[in-house]
């Protein structure tokens, strides 16, 4: 089945520090890749999608010089949160598309619980 | 535009039946199913496409209805292993590449 794995599991870190989260399909070829942010008990909120080798496309509302997104292979997708503060922490959860698929389906990553303090 | 579900939450005996709905204001592409335990990413269930499709997969089945925009997720004989919160993404249209998701809702399944 289709895997897609992301690092670190959690992190904390200090206001002001940047973080990235890696997300990468272990064995199919991801073409598009989502972020999403998740607080406690609400709905998975898409933040942005990535295409590799173009910009990412930003969800309304979210900061793109805030949340860095680099779309490097068509296994590897990062998102670095810069200058991060206390309202940024969140569960982060990307996903990708397999594209062998004819139905699109988007496979889940395990997620990164990002604390700043 | 955010599909909407329902119930939020439910709570059942091991054994009893659910019914979680998710419904949309705009016509829809396809509804793709979720099931995601605290603390964990949400796991892939079923994808629907419209036209009217009826799928499962050992007790839980889903359906969805076009004409109403709303798709149905049964979940028969429940086991413990069901509990979590079910969500719901909505697709617009083919080639549309992101999903939508509903609210969210809550299933507890008690012994």
């Amino acid at each position: 089945g289709a895997v897609v794995s992301q690092h670190p599991s959690w992190v904390i870190c200090k206001s002001g520090t940047s973080v990235k989260i890696e997300c990468r399909s272990l064995d199919f070829q991801a073409t598009t890749m989502f972020w999403y942010r998740q607080f406690p008990k609400q709905s998975l909120m898409l933040m942005a999608t990535s295409n590799e080798g173009s910009k990412a496309t930003y969800e309304q509302g979210v900061e793109k010089d805030k949340f860095l997104i680099n779309h490097a292979s068509l296994t590897l997708s990062t998102l670095t949160v810069t200058s991060a503060h206390p309202e940024d922490s969140s569960f982060y959860i990307c996903s990708a598309r397999d594209g062998r698929e004819s139905t699109d389906t988007q496979y889940f990553g395990p997620g990164t619980r990002l604390t700043v303090l | 535009q955010q599909p909407v579900q329902s119930p939020q939450a439910v709570i059942l005996r091991e054994g009893e039946d659910a019914v979680i709905n998710c419904s949309s204001s705009k016509a829809l592409y396809s509804v793709h199913w979720y099931r995601q335990k605290h603390g964990e990413a949400p796991v892939f269930l079923m994808i629907l496409l419209k036209g009217g499709e009826q799928k499962g997969h050992d007790k839980i089945s889903a359906s969805f209805n076009e004409k109403k925009q709303q798709s149905s997720l049964y979940l028969t004989a429940s086991q413990l292993s069901y509990s979590g919160t079910y969500f719901c993404g909505t697709e617009r249209y083919q080639g549309a590449q992101k999903l939508v998701f509903g609210q969210g809702t809550r299933l507890t399944i008690n012994p």
